[in-house]
């Protein structure tokens, strides 16, 4: 079974901090990794992809791989009220479906 | 925009109830999925569809069938509704071959089903 663990959080974090998301995963030979948001009451939405190792940046937001250690994080700086929501790792291996984490809820606090 | 549709935001139905859950894509998508989700448990696959006519298990498919008769349409079936089925289903799809971002799932406004 395919497993991609998530702290469930609370995560909280002062406004205008970093907040650091973190994901593991149990299949080796996963390729494609993912960071979906989830505000309140709505559906996940993409936020960020990454597919090799080392760093992705993207506006606030970066995300980390370490195919090595099986380890995935999405980092948001300078955290504004509006990053409050569920953030969910999303974990493939080749053409089969995603397997999503349970969600670190992150709460920014003005 | 792709847009997923989800015919029922809300649903209440009786135990033993027959319930058909809707879900429309206007993308061309060859892919389409079922999830359902609970609080503390995460997204879980139900099934998926690669192509009309075609179906996959996912991880917790017992209770539910589904049916892809058009490319566009994608209905999950609770043949026998349970009050353990109560939950939000989300529908979403994703274009063959990693056309545009690969994984980018485009997900339905969801349906939250109440078994009573």
């Amino acid at each position: 079974q395919k497993e991609v663990e998530q702290n469930s959080g609370p995560l909280s974090v002062p406004e205008g901090a970093i907040a650091s998301l973190n994901c593991t995963y149990s299949d080796r030979v996963s390729q494609s990794f993912f960071w979906y948001r989830q505000y309140s009451g709505k559906s996940p939405e993409l936020i960020m992809s990454i597919y090799s190792n080392g760093d992705k940046e993207d506006g606030r937001f970066t995300a980390q791989l370490n195919k090595a250690s099986q380890y995935v994080s999405l980092l948001i700086r300078d955290s504004q009220p509006s990053d409050s929501a569920t953030y969910l790792c999303a974990v493939s291996s080749g053409n089969t479906p995603l397997v999503f984490g349970k969600g670190t809820r992150l709460s920014v606090i003005a | 925009d792709v847009k997923v549709t989800q015919s029922s935001r809300y649903l209440v139905k009786r135990t033993g109830e027959k319930v058909f859950l809707e879900c429309v894509q206007d993308m061309d998508h060859e892919n389409m999925f079922w999830y359902r989700q609970d609080p503390g448990l995460g997204l879980r696959l139900i099934y998926f569809s690669y192509d009309v006519k075609m179906k996959e298990k996912g991880d917790i498919p017992e209770g539910y069938s589904v049916s892809r008769e058009k490319k566009e349409r994608f209905s999950l079936i609770l043949e026998s509704a349970s009050t353990n089925q109560t939950s939000m289903y989300l529908c979403a799809s994703l274009p063959m071959g990693g056309a545009g971002n690969p994984g980018e799932l485009f997900f339905g406004e969801g349906s939250r089903l109440t078994v009573l």
